[in-house]
């Protein structure tokens, strides 16, 4: 089955620690990306990957970083995180081509405590 | 900037009748895509329906439809004979040609009255 997958899909953590949310997608898409989604704010950008070892960012890049070292997985780092990175996270993968429709995984639910 | 505005948070329609969600957008590119998604309560995103900039055709999808005025930056999505599965959060996006970023709106939650 065709899909993006996230782990984990819950997580509760305090500020400062280091955690990693995992991306995956199994359609050999060369378009990655992670979105962010809050209340009243709708989905906004975090990161995007056009390919293996190309990644450029949205528009809410500050607090993560990524990699792309293969081309199914694109996994988000936060570093240290905050109380205001708690949100909904989703990745999502497409096919190159910018009227290509995107696939998004189930999201993951963060709580920085 | 590049930016997406839903202008109805939320919005309320009876089972069977039609309902548009207003989109406008704010662009100085002339060759982008625009799209609708839809987010129901399992939070699963899915695509519902996508224009061309340069297809003056609206685009259709079963019950699905745009109203796509370029020159007034407007995409809107129409949705007839609502059922109860439509309820959901829809999000208006947007992606130019020679960027890879793509804007989404705040969304408008759609609720379906029986």
């Amino acid at each position: 089955e065709a899909q993006v997958t996230q782990n984990p899909r819950y997580l509760i953590t305090v500020t400062g620690k280091k955690l990693t949310v995992t991306c995956s997608q199994n359609m050999n898409h060369e378009y990655m990306s992670w979105y962010r989604q809050d209340p009243g704010l709708g989905l906004r950008q975090i990161y995007y990957s056009m390919n293996v070892e190309v990644t450029d960012k949205g528009d809410v890049p500050e607090g993560y970083k990524v990699s792309r070292k293969e081309k199914r997985n694109f996994p988000l780092i936060l570093e240290s995180p905050s109380p205001n990175q708690t949100s909904l996270y989703f990745c999502a993968s497409s096919r190159s081509g910018w009227g290509n429709e995107q696939f998004f995984g189930p999201g993951t639910r963060l709580t920085v405590l | 900037a590049q930016t997406v505005t839903q202008s109805q948070p939320e919005m309320s329609v009876q089972e069977a009748e039609t309902v548009t969600l207003s989109c406008t957008y704010d662009t100085s590119e002339s060759d982008y895509y625009l799209f609708w998604y839809k987010q129901p309560p399992s939070r699963q995103m899915i695509l519902v329906i996508r224009q061309e900039a340069y297809k003056q055709q609206n685009a259709t999808e079963n019950r699905f439809s745009v109203n796509f005025q370029k020159a007034a930056k407007s995409f809107s999505l129409k949705i007839s004979d609502s059922q109860l599965g439509d309820a959901a959060m829809y999000f208006c996006a947007y992606r130019v040609n020679r960027d890879d970023k793509i804007i989404f709106g705040k969304g408008t939650r759609l609720h379906i009255l029986p």
